[in-house]
């Protein structure tokens, strides 16, 4: 069956520092999503990709959809303690990625 | 938010009991899942629904059951609760398809003694 994975499991930055996120699928897939969950908090949406070679932008957020429609990133420029949680893609055939947690020394 | 609601948000019970947790939406979304989350596995698919009376196993169904009487409300009962069922689980509902996004509930904590 399908399967997706992330790196890194955990990331820690210090406040201002970027922070990149990676997803693979071992199939390609017709769109891919990302969501984010605060600790102690249920996934939220942020995205969703549809178009080979796809980049969204929401303010300091920018997504990236590959050529191959296998894998994604999500990229946060200079981050802030609003960032903190656990950032997740979704596929499709309701397989979640294991997500990246993602620290942020003030 | 959309307008899932969950309940209950806590519950402790004893092994061996039977328990059911509740989803309501608000939304009219044609599709409604319910996942559990334990550190180490991710959000994993329980059951879904694609409709009134309509549901499909997810990847791991074994131990659960659900029931859609009607459009907003999708029940997942655990006949006999296990240990290995505490969890935190999560409903949540998308428009047309899965391939849409989805939106989740608040969580119900439940823990298995």
């Amino acid at each position: 069956g399908q399967q997706v994975m992330q790196i890194p499991q955990y990331q820690h930055v210090q406040e201002g520092e970027d922070f990149t996120t990676y997803c693979n699928s071992s199939t390609t897939l017709s769109n891919i999503q990302w969501y984010k969950q605060r600790p102690g908090g249920h996934p939220v949406f942020l995205i969703q990709l549809v178009k080979s070679g796809e980049v969204k932008k929401q303010k300091r957020l920018t997504f990236q959809f590959g050529e191959a429609k296998k894998n994604s990133s999500l990229h946060i420029t200079a981050t802030q303690t609003t960032d903190v949680g656990t950032y997740f893609c979704y596929g499709q055939n309701f397989v979640f990625g294991p997500g990246t947690r993602l620290s942020v020394l003030p | 938010d959309a307008g899932i609601t969950q309940s209950p948000r806590h519950k402790v019970t004893e092994t061996g009991t039977p328990v059911t947790l509740r989803c309501h939406q608000t939304e009219n979304h044609r599709y409604m899942y319910w996942y559990r989350q334990d550190p180490g596995h991710g959000l994993r698919l329980i059951h879904y629904s694609y409709g009134v009376k309509d549901t499909d196993k997810g990847e791991v169904s074994d131990g659960y059951s659900v029931s859609r009487s009607k459009t907003e409300d999708f029940l997942l009962t655990l006949e006999s609760a296990t240990s290995s069922q505490t969890s935190v689980y999560f409903c949540a509902i998308s428009r047309q398809d899965s391939n849409q996004p989805q939106h989740f509930g608040d969580g119900t904590r439940l823990s298995i003694l």
